[in-house]
């Protein structure tokens, strides 16, 4: 089992502060993605990052795939609180996703 | 909406029952998955189909579970003699795979909303 592990699990900031998550991973995957999860939703991909070191930046958001495609990282700048959700970070094998264990962020206004 | 949906949202059931969810996937995409999140979890893979074919079993998939996908279209996930430990959020996923030269391309996979079960 390729083990996704994500820190922290919980997040509750202030609307306007940043923040930082990460996805470890003892495996090398060939590409990353990060997905936000609403409540009674199902995953909605944000990106995906494919070459080592590799950084992309969506409006406030920052990913960024570890140079030994490893681990990842999400900040956030300014959040809001529409940041609000689960958020995930998973990794591609072969022929299907391993999801990590997940980020629930609340942002408080 | 052309998305990939799911039936029912909702199920309540006593323990020992059967059920069965239906996925619809994007009509285009050849691949579908099913995978299990329980709350505050990222979701686990059960199973993938490419066209009609399952081609991946997880070890979490038991004898109780089956799934299907007779026409290479929908897809229906059953469980039967449910066990409270079933109790969760049941994900279908579709995705479009195709083979170029030696290599192959795999779009990314687009979520239903989910068939939430609950066994009492």
């Amino acid at each position: 089992t390729q083990l996704l592990e994500q820190s922290p699990q919980f997040l509750s900031i202030q609307e306007g502060e940043n923040l930082t998550v990460y996805c470890n991973s003892s495996s090398v995957f060939s590409s990353l993605q990060w997905y936000r999860q609403e409540p009674g939703e199902g995953p909605v991909l944000l990106v995906t990052v494919v070459t080592g070191g590799e950084v992309k930046k969506l409006k406030r958001l920052t990913f960024q795939f570890g140079d030994a495609r490893k681990d990842s990282s999400l900040h956030i700048t300014a959040a809001q609180p529409g940041d609000t959700g689960l958020y995930l970070c998973a990794g591609t094998g072969a022929n299907n996703l391993f999801f990590g264990t997940g980020t629930r962020l609340t942002v408080i206004p | 909406d052309t998305g990939v949906s799911q039936d029912p949202r909702h199920k309540i059931t006593k323990r020992g029952q059967n059920v069965t969810f239906r996925c619809d996937p994007i009509s285009e995409h050849n691949r579908l998955y099913w995978y299990r999140q329980t709350l505050g979890q990222g979701p686990e893979f059960l199973t993938y189909f490419q066209n009609e074919a399952q081609l991946e079993k997880s070890r979490l998939l038991s004898d109780r579970f089956s799934a299907e996908r007779p026409k290479g279209s929908f897809s229906t996930l059953e469980i039967q003699r449910t066990e409270q430990g079933d109790s969760a959020m049941y994900l279908c996923a579709s995705s479009r795979s195709k083979l170029t030269g030696q290599s192959s391309y795999n779009s990314p996979l687009h979520f239903g909303n989910g068939t939430r079960l609950t066994v009492t």
